[in-house]
């Protein structure tokens, strides 16, 4: 079953805008990740933020985690055509084996 | 290579076949774990191996699913008498640590195609 819940669904943006996703997760985690995925590829790691982390930044990439509201949102600034792909969230549930559970993600297009 | 590599990457195969695909992580990777991918859907949780003890299969849906990691690198999941709600990507990832509070990213092959015909 899937945990998380991404938010939008799909987004379509010009290159060079900023793309913000939301994922909003339901127990408790070790760690919340985020991943990209081309079009018949794997899984590519993105950034990785703790639960007692609240920011992360990584190039253009920002992570917010916010364990009350269970949420976190991925901010990829000065977006590129490369860019273009689905992304992923992932927990990782506190005493689980380090086994992540991922929402259903979103559909990123960058126009360029 | 310096990657996790999957293979086949396609595979097709009749209803009631067995099936094995492969996975090779990356060297010296403790943890190795099964994914399931549906279209358009997020990766699913199979099983987890930290070196050869398969540690959680709790993720397997039915018996006709099998996994194994006999010497603590290369592994095999094995799907007996597949049915076609069998087809989807099968993915294997590998981690470095094998503790649940690692804080490890997991490194992903680009999977497995399964079509049941």
């Amino acid at each position: 079953s899937q945990q998380g819940e991404e938010d939008p669904q799909a987004l379509s943006i010009q290159e060079g805008e900023n793309a913000t996703m939301n994922c909003s997760y339901k127990t408790s985690i070790n760690n919340l990740q985020w991943y990209r995925q081309n079009s018949g590829r794997g899984l590519v790691h993105l950034i990785l933020i703790r639960s007692n982390e609240r920011e992360k930044h990584s190039g253009r990439l920002r992570v917010t985690l916010d364990t009350s509201k269970k949420s976190s949102s991925l901010l990829i600034t000065a977006s590129r055509a490369a860019d273009t792909a689905s992304y992923f969230c992932a927990t990782a549930a506190t005493g689980a084996n380090s086994k992540l559970t991922f929402g259903k993600g979103i559909t990123l297009s960058v126009r360029p | 290579g310096a990657g996790v590599s999957q293979s086949p990457r396609y595979k097709v195969a009749k209803r009631g076949q067995d099936v094995a695909l492969r996975c090779d992580p990356i060297s010296g990777h403790v943890s190795l774990f099964w994914y399931q991918q549906a279209l358009g859907q997020g990766p699913e949780f199979l099983t987890y191996f930290q070196n050869e003890a398969q540690l959680d299969k709790s993720g397997l849906p039915s018996d006709r699913f099998f996994a194994e990691r006999p010497e603590g690198s290369v592994s095999t999941l094995k799907i007996q008498r597949t049915q076609q709600e069998d087809s989807a990507v099968y993915l294997c990832a590998s981690s470095l640590v094998g503790t649940s509070h690692s804080n490890q990213p997991q490194h992903f092959g680009d999977g497995t195609r399964l079509s049941i015909l």
